[in-house]
């Protein structure tokens, strides 16, 4: 059983779209991630989420928009798609205040293509 | 505010060599530190997580240290393989009041084994 599974895996669109990439954890973690990898490969949190608080909210445009029903989902909006925002968009989730053993699982990426 | 750093960026060998990748990281108050494995096209597998107080993790060929007040970390690869090509991340998270918060990454080392 995949952990921590987004989709879709690859998504092509055009500027000026609007956009969402949807991930699910089956981890029973309380905390749920959005990474982007950008062209250069430097991997930079977007986004943390905690019982579907925000906690996390590093420098990122407006236009892109967290969204958590309940702690195991955590779908990322991006409106008015820039050619800028092609990336790769990583899920993760890990279990925020658990002792020793805060390993964070990743998901296996959305490559987005902005044309 | 943390960064991290990871030397060399590119690092070509022979089959069966050892090797060290390292990773420096400039604010010592860190959580844990993890180390991952990225191949093209696909997401981040975790490979090592060393928690503040522990000097070192080992898995298999692989074994980390973690010096956290001087801010480094090594992971040495013993007899290498042409499977352990890939891209090695370094991480740290952070501590905060409620928990541990998001992974601050390296740029990475590209690792080519030569057969």
């Amino acid at each position: 059983d995949t952990a921590v599974s987004q989709t879709p895996k690859y998504l092509v669109t055009q500027m000026g779209n609007d956009k969402s990439i949807k991930c699910e954890q089956n981890l029973g973690h309380d905390t749920m991630y959005w990474y982007k990898q950008d062209s250069k490969k430097f991997l930079k949190i977007m986004f943390s989420y905690n019982n579907k608080e925000l906690i996390i909210n590093e420098t990122v445009p407006n236009r892109f928009s967290p969204k958590s029903p309940d702690k195991a989902h955590l779908n990322l909006h991006i409106n008015s798609l820039e050619l800028g925002d092609s990336a790769v968009y990583f899920c993760a989730s890990s279990q925020r205040d658990r002792g020793p053993g805060n390993t964070i699982y990743f998901g296996e990426g959305s490559w987005l293509t902005v044309v | 505010k943390q960064e991290v750093t990871q030397i060399p960026a590119a690092l070509s060998v022979p089959e069966g060599e050892n090797l060290v990748l390292n990773c420096s990281f400039t604010d010592s108050a860190i959580y844990n530190l993890q180390w991952f494995r990225q191949d093209p096209g696909k997401g981040l597998t975790s490979l090592l997580l060393i928690q503040s107080s522990q000097r070192e993790q080992t898995s298999g060929r692989l074994n980390a240290s973690l010096d956290k007040s001087s801010g480094r970390s090594t992971l040495y690869i013993a007899a290498s393989q042409p499977g352990d090509s890939a891209t090695y991340l370094c991480a740290v998270v952070m501590y905060s009041g409620g928990g541990a918060d998001g992974l601050t990454f390296g740029k990475g080392t590209h690792l080519i084994i030569q057969p």
